[in-house]
């Protein structure tokens, strides 16, 4: 089955600076990769995706960025604010498998002010 | 629309105990999920139904948990009984494969804690 690896575990940054996420997957068939964020006592939210047809996508902010030959897959944080300070999760999906997702192991991101 | 909607969302309960989880997933979605997060093992796939059919079990620990869908806007998880080990987040999540595809909408969870 499908293997999603995350890193790092725990990244600090100061506020303003970039956060960069990185994701490896081991099935080339996925095409789908979710990006989301988890405060504190709340459910994960979904933030941004990207298929496997585009190499990046952005919104605000935030991009994600696709590389299907090397089968990773980065999150982009730009000019980090402390409300960005939470646990990120990447995911992966086969399209054969439906809409389940494998879901890397999280980052907790700390945005010092 | 009120998103998914979990209940109750913290529960404690004592070892041997029957507990329930329920679900009410978004308004026109056809897949439903159920997630376990802990710190050890991360965010679990336990299950997932689509059109009220589980589709794959796998990710149920062992035959104490059971999963139902008697319709499209409503699900439970069951553990009977239930063990200390059984702590942790339980997630409901919903998608749809037509109005965009693989997208899964989280709940806010019930925290269990069997004693």
């Amino acid at each position: 089955g499908e293997n999603v690896e995350q890193h790092p575990s725990t990244l600090s940054v100061q506020e303003g600076d970039s956060a960069v996420i990185k994701c490896t997957y081991s099935d080339s068939a996925s095409n789908y990769f979710p990006w989301y964020k988890q405060e504190l006592g709340k459910g994960p939210q979904l933030i941004i995706d990207i298929r496997s047809n585009v190499g990046e996508k952005k919104d605000q902010r935030i991009a994600v960025t696709l590389n299907k030959t090397a089968k990773h897959f980065s999150l982009h944080i730009t000019e980090t604010q402390p409300e960005d300070s939470a646990v990120y999760f990447c995911a992966a999906s086969i399209e054969a498998a439906g809409n389940k997702l494998t879901f890397g192991g999280g980052t907790r991101v700390l945005v010092k002010p | 629309d009120a998103g998914v909607i979990q209940s109750p969302r913290h529960e404690v309960t004592e070892m041997g105990q029957e507990v329930t989880l329920r679900c009410k997933p978004i308004s026109g979605h056809d897949y439903l999920f159920w997630y376990r997060q802990t710190m050890m093992r991360g965010l679990e796939l336990l299950i997932y139904f689509n059109n009220n059919v589980p589709i794959d079990d796998s990710g149920m620990p062992e035959d104490r948990f059971s999963a139902k869908m008697p319709n499209a806007s409503f699900s439970t998880l069951k553990i009977q009984p239930s063990e200390p080990r059984d702590s942790a987040v339980y997630f409901c999540a919903s998608g749809s494969a037509v109005i965009v595809p693989y997208e899964q909408y989280f709940g806010p969870g019930t925290r269990l804690t069997v004693t």
